[in-house]
């Protein structure tokens, strides 16, 4: 998607390792999401964030945690993962606080805890 | 919890057969609405989005849907399906004052016979 990037796009990792999920955007957007993605619950937002180092949870934000350090970049940590993080994850940006501007997708991360 | 319901998590038409995939929301406050497309292996796409301005909204690859506050409902439909139209469509809900979050329903599944 255009202006934003998730890396990895692959990842398999063993149980109780940290894990670094990284997005980038080029549209200077004050708004950032992290959203996971599973058969059955649709997309639920695990933290987001309003500005650099202004972040919150969501629904889903036990055993993740997040920064944003600078604008462009949003990162998200599963600090010791286990395999109910077995999913995948998008990053989403938004223009405004406006609720009526919905978001613009990255292409998702596939994480695998083995 | 405000909210979205997608009625049916696979719906099957045949090629130029009317497609609606149902959406409704529960809230007491007005809502901002949205439905998006995920094709395999992508992200999320915006399809259309209510915004109060008008009730019958148009969007891209000839869907449309229109939202009803009576029946709280913001149903997706397309007078004649293709083959290209089979993915999964996603309905998200969003709210004044709260940073834009999106939440998103469970989804449907569409598939396009011959």
């Amino acid at each position: 998607d255009a202006g934003i990037t998730q890396s990895p796009r692959h990842k398999v990792t063993e149980t109780g390792t940290p894990v670094t999920l990284r997005c980038h955007q080029t549209e200077n957007h004050r708004y950032m999401y992290w959203y996971r993605q599973d058969p059955g619950h649709g997309l639920r937002l695990i933290h987001y964030s309003y500005g650099v180092k202004d972040t919150d949870k969501g629904e889903v934000s036990d055993g993740y945690s997040v920064s944003r350090s600078k604008t462009e970049d949003f990162l998200l940590t599963l600090e010791s993962a286990t395999s109910s993080q077995t999913s995948v994850y998008f990053c989403a940006i938004s223009e405004s606080r406006g609720a009526n501007y919905g978001y613009t997708f990255g292409s998702g991360t596939r994480l695998t805890v083995v | 919890a405000q909210s979205v319901t997608q009625l049916g998590s696979h719906v099957s038409v045949s090629e130029g057969a009317l497609v609606l995939l149902r959406c409704n929301y529960s809230s007491s406050v007005p809502p901002y609405l949205f439905w998006y497309v995920q094709y395999p292996n992508q992200g999320l796409q915006l399809l259309l989005k209510y915004t109060s301005a008008a009730t019958l909204v148009k969007g891209i690859n000839g869907f449309e849907a229109e939202f009803k506050k009576s029946e709280t409902s913001f149903h997706l439909t397309k007078p004649s399906a293709h083959m290209s139209d089979a993915a999964e469509y996603f309905c998200a809900v969003s709210y004044t004052g709260t940073a834009s979050k999106l939440t998103f329903g469970t989804g449907t599944r569409l598939q396009v016979t011959l």
